[in-house]
């Protein structure tokens, strides 16, 4: 079964607006990563966040994490439309790091 | 630097066919993974190697086999093809340890592979 579902399924926004998406997970996690899939490519990481971690940056990424109500927000700020993808959340398992189960993604547009 | 390389990009078999998907990292890492991805919906796990030596399943392994060949390599076989295995594949790698954890994962461009 799924252990991360993303919120909403499609986004699409103008240029210049933020963009917000989030996932819920179920069991208890050591990290949460996002990934970018273009299409026709392969995933690309783009932030991983640790469960002792609160929120992190990354250039125009800003990712929360609430290990009380098992969920996790991708901001993307002042979007481009480069930025039109999928993006999706990942979590491993507390009982088994090595593994990654993935959420269904978000389908972000982004319209000039 | 190429990272995750896979073959075929492309692939047409008939019902009951086998094949192998290719996959090589030059990246050094531990773990290494496969993947399918059915439209609208995430990756699933097929298979993976956490280290030279060493394969388990994940949540699909039905239908398929792996080899890991040495650390760059890892190969993934369906024996008899059927249509319910239409889908992309995904093999990626990542550098997890047991200390380090959780790594990020480096994906190649993927198989795309239509089960006649």
């Amino acid at each position: 079964s799924q252990q991360g579902e993303e919120d909403p399924q499609a986004l699409s926004i103008q240029e210049g607006e933020n963009a917000t998406m989030n996932c819920s997970y179920k069991t208890s996690i050591n990290n949460l990563q996002w990934y970018r899939q273009n299409s026709g490519r392969g995933l690309v990481h783009l932030i991983l966040i640790r469960s002792n971690e609160r929120e992190k940056h990354s250039g125009r990424l800003r990712v929360t994490l609430d290990t009380s109500k098992k969920s996790s927000s991708l901001l993307i700020t002042a979007s481009r439309a480069a930025d039109t993808a999928s993006y999706f959340c990942a979590t491993d398992r507390e009982d088994s790091s090595y593994k990654l189960i993935f959420g269904s993604g978000t389908r972000l547009l982004v319209r000039p | 630097n190429a990272g995750v390389t896979q073959t075929p990009k492309f692939q047409v078999l008939k019902t009951g066919q086998s094949m192998t998907l290719q996959c090589a990292q030059d990246m050094n890492h531990n773990s290494m993974y496969w993947y399918r991805q059915d439209p609208g919906m995430g990756l699933r796990l097929i298979y993976y190697s956490a280290s030279e030596g060493t394969t388990d399943k994940g949540e699909v392994p039905n239908g398929y086999n792996v080899s890991r060949l040495n650390k760059r390599e890892f190969s993934l076989r369906l024996e008899s093809a059927a249509p319910s295995q239409t889908s992309v594949y995904f093999c990626a790698s990542s550098d997890w340890g047991a200390i380090s954890g959780n790594q990020p994962q480096h994906f190649g461009d993927g198989t795309r592979l239509s089960i006649l």
